[in-house]
């Protein structure tokens, strides 16, 4: 199984609401990402989890909020949002560094709209 | 702070020709990857170039890694509509495996 998978699909949000986003992968990986792409840009990352410790944190405002409840699964909570957070969020998982693979595999990702 | 260019932004290809993306990172790294985007799509994996002179070939796409000039460069043959995509190339930063992508290579095949 070489899957990343997303839920939900599409989400629309209203500024004081509070929702999740989830990943998860079953390749026995145990780094996972966010990343946030805006339409026609680039991903830019969001947040790494290494053995499911917060390893890196790319100065992300703190209305999300990143949780790793296991090594399959990856979550971002939303609070607060402002429409210019309005983009497709993508997961992504690979293994861990010491076996020497570092090849990213992506999920198809959430758009998320928020009104 | 590692910056990665790609150029052209945008290349409208004609089917049966062959053309060339290239890609400029500003500071060392030995890791480099190329990803395609299908409008809507996810990102999925075309190449991981893991050293100098690396060479990797997969149908029409050839990508090529040269980590002294740091250019890795994605040559197209034989163009042909299924390979209409954006392309992406990353550069991995320091340890952590972060990646930083390139502003990504619209491509359009015409018949």
């Amino acid at each position: 199984d070489t899957e990343v998978t997303q839920t939900p699909k599409h989400l629309v949000m209203g500024m004081t609401n509070k929702k999740s986003l989830k990943c998860e992968q079953h390749m026995g990986h145990r780094a996972m990402y966010w990343y946030k792409q805006k339409a026609k840009k680039p991903p830019e990352l969001m947040f790494v989890y290494s053995y499911e410790k917060l390893s890196i944190n790319e100065s992300v405002p703190s209305r999300f909020s990143p949780e790793c409840p296991n090594s399959s699964l990856l979550n971002l909570h939303l609070h607060a949002l402002q429409p210019e957070d309005s983009a497709l969020y993508l997961c992504a998982s690979s293994q861990d560094l010491a076996s020497g693979s570092y090849e990213q595999y992506f999920g198809p990702g959430t758009r998320l709209t928020v009104t | 702070e590692l910056k990665v260019e790609q150029n052209p932004l945008f290349l409208s290809m004609q089917e049966g020709k062959n053309y060339t993306i290239y890609c400029n990172y500003s500071t060392t790294s030995d890791r480099l990857y190329w990803y395609r985007q299908d409008p809507g799509k996810s990102l999925e994996s075309l190449f991981v170039l893991l050293s100098n002179g690396a060479v990797k070939q997969e149908g029409r796409l050839m990508a090529s890694l040269d980590t002294k000039a740091r250019l890795s460069t994605l040559h197209i043959t034989a163009a042909v509509h299924d390979l209409s995509a954006t392309y992406f190339c990353a550069v991995e930063r320091a340890a952590g495996n972060k990646l930083t992508f390139g502003g990504g290579t619209r491509v359009l095949v015409k018949p």
